[in-house]
């Protein structure tokens, strides 16, 4: 099946860096991937959708100065947290559909990233 | 903008009993996806439910969609304490963008 591989599965920053989380599909290509981030037992709120080769579309709210995301080809999506802070601690997990497969297939998710800000 | 609702929002039930998840959203959507969220993972697919009346089965979980009410159930028979977990549905936007919108998400807590 669809397989979309997710890394680092955890991190830990100081405030004030960089941290870049990799999402890559595997054995399909990924025209869309989405990128949600989710806080200790709520749910996934979408924060951007990335398309191969044009600019990410963010969803109100999202800062995307701080959250830069380039979907340079079509396997791999990035998500880089600049100048990150604590609030920026949570769980970050990317998708991807693939509508070639047939509708019956939906979605795919990557393992996630536990992202902590010290 | 479409809005989905999950009910209950904690679940705690006894091995054996039977119980239903609800999901409602707002606006018309053709595609609607039940996910299985463990403690600190990732989502794993449950169902994918494309149309009215669609009613899909794995083990002790049966999924239906009623897409006239915008409702979709999940039924869960003779519980166990493996299905302890959170579950979302999520409701797929439709058109150019495909988004995903997620339910609030049920935490279900199976006691022996």
């Amino acid at each position: 099946g669809a397989v979309v591989s997710q890394h680092p599965s955890w991190v830990i920053c100081k405030s004030g860096t960089s941290v870049k989380i990799e999402c890559r599909s595997l054995d399909f290509q990924a025209t869309t991937m989405f990128w949600y981030r989710q806080f200790p037992k709520q749910s996934l709120m979408l924060m951007a959708t990335s398309n191969e080769g044009s600019k990410a579309t963010y969803e109100q709210g999202v800062e995307k100065d701080k959250f830069l995301i380039n979907h340079a080809s079509l396997t791999l999506s990035t998500l880089t947290v600049t100048s990150a802070h604590p609030e920026d601690s949570s769980f970050y997990i990317c998708s991807a559909d693939y509508p070639q497969l047939g509708a019956n297939y939906g979605y795919t998710f990557g393992s996630g990233t536990r992202l902590t800000v010290v | 903008e479409l809005k989905v609702e999950q009910n209950p929002l904690f679940l705690s039930m006894q091995e054996g009993k039977n119980y239903t998840i609800y999901c409602n959203y707002s606006t018309t959507s053709d595609r609607l996806y039940w996910y299985r969220q463990d403690p600190g993972k990732s989502l794993e697919s449950l169902f994918v439910l494309l149309s009215n009346g669609a009613v899909k089965q794995e083990g002790r979980l049966m999924a239906s969609l009623d897409t006239k009410a915008r409702l979709s159930t999940l039924h869960i028979t003779a519980a166990v304490h493996d299905l302890s977990a959170t579950y979302f549905c999520a409701v797929d936007e439709g058109g150019a963008t495909n988004k995903l919108i997620f339910g609030t998400g049920t935490l279900l807590a199976v006691q022996p």
